[in-house]
């Protein structure tokens, strides 16, 4: 268990739609990061936020945003969902910001857009 | 063409074999580069990390990094069944920006038969 919480751990939707996932980190971290996993693309960098503002941006599409609240969770929303959507959603955290910092992964938010 | 590269595998092998993965990249200003171990369903897990070129070992475990060349090898020695996994290569830049934007491989799954 990293101590990096994800929910919901399965969602199923409609295409057109809009739904929030949501993350935790481990405590004292800082950063969170969030990735998306497909069998085309692989893994890959969408977002990081560090203490509550946006630190670095992947290829994450107009159409999907994300947040970092005081408590230092995270949502990621994705709207107007396309069949094209549907992959594992892992959020990640680390300590601080920068690229020697180890990344703790998540269980993921698998997405079905139907 | 992408980043970095990976060969999906599979990759099968017996027990106690050698096992050698690896991952070329084009990008010069990567300097940290990681092994991660995802077994199915969950989230990447953290196996090793090197910052630029050389050798770091740990365990059964060697990671490997020749940066004239932009290759970075994971050996694996005496594999175990529970080795069985997709293992992720993943690299980050420096810079002033100072984030930990992860680029990463494919993924190999590899199956270790008893």
């Amino acid at each position: 268990d990293s101590g990096v919480t994800q929910t919901p751990k399965h969602l199923i939707t409609a295409t057109g739609q809009r739904v929030t996932l949501r993350c935790s980190p481990r405590s004292g971290d800082l950063s969170v990061y969030w990735y998306q996993q497909s069998l085309d693309q692989g893994l890959q960098f969408l977002i990081q936020y560090y203490n509550g503002e946006e630190r670095a941006k992947g290829n994450i599409l107009e159409r999907f945003s994300a947040q970092q609240f005081p408590d230092l969770h995270s949502e990621l929303n994705l709207s107007s969902l396309e069949l094209g959507d549907s992959a594992l959603y892992f959020c990640a955290s680390s300590v601080n910001a920068g690229s020697t910092d180890t990344q703790y992964f998540g269980p993921g938010t698998r997405l079905t857009v139907l | 063409q992408k980043e970095v590269e990976q060969d999906p595998g599979p990759l099968s092998v017996p027990e106690g074999a050698i096992v050698s993965l690896n991952c070329t990249y084009s990008n010069s200003a990567f300097q940290y580069f990681m092994w991660y171990r995802q077994y199915s369903r969950k989230g990447p897990e953290l196996l090793m990390y090197t910052y630029s070129s050389g050798n770091k070992e740990d365990g059964r475990f060697t990671a490997q990094v020749d940066k004239s060349s932009k290759y970075i090898s994971l050996f694996i020695r005496d594999s175990q069944p529970s080795d069985s996994a997709t293992y992720l290569c993943a690299m980050s830049a420096t810079g002033s920006s100072n984030t930990g934007k992860l680029i990463f491989g494919q993924g190999t799954t590899l199956q270790v038969k008893p």
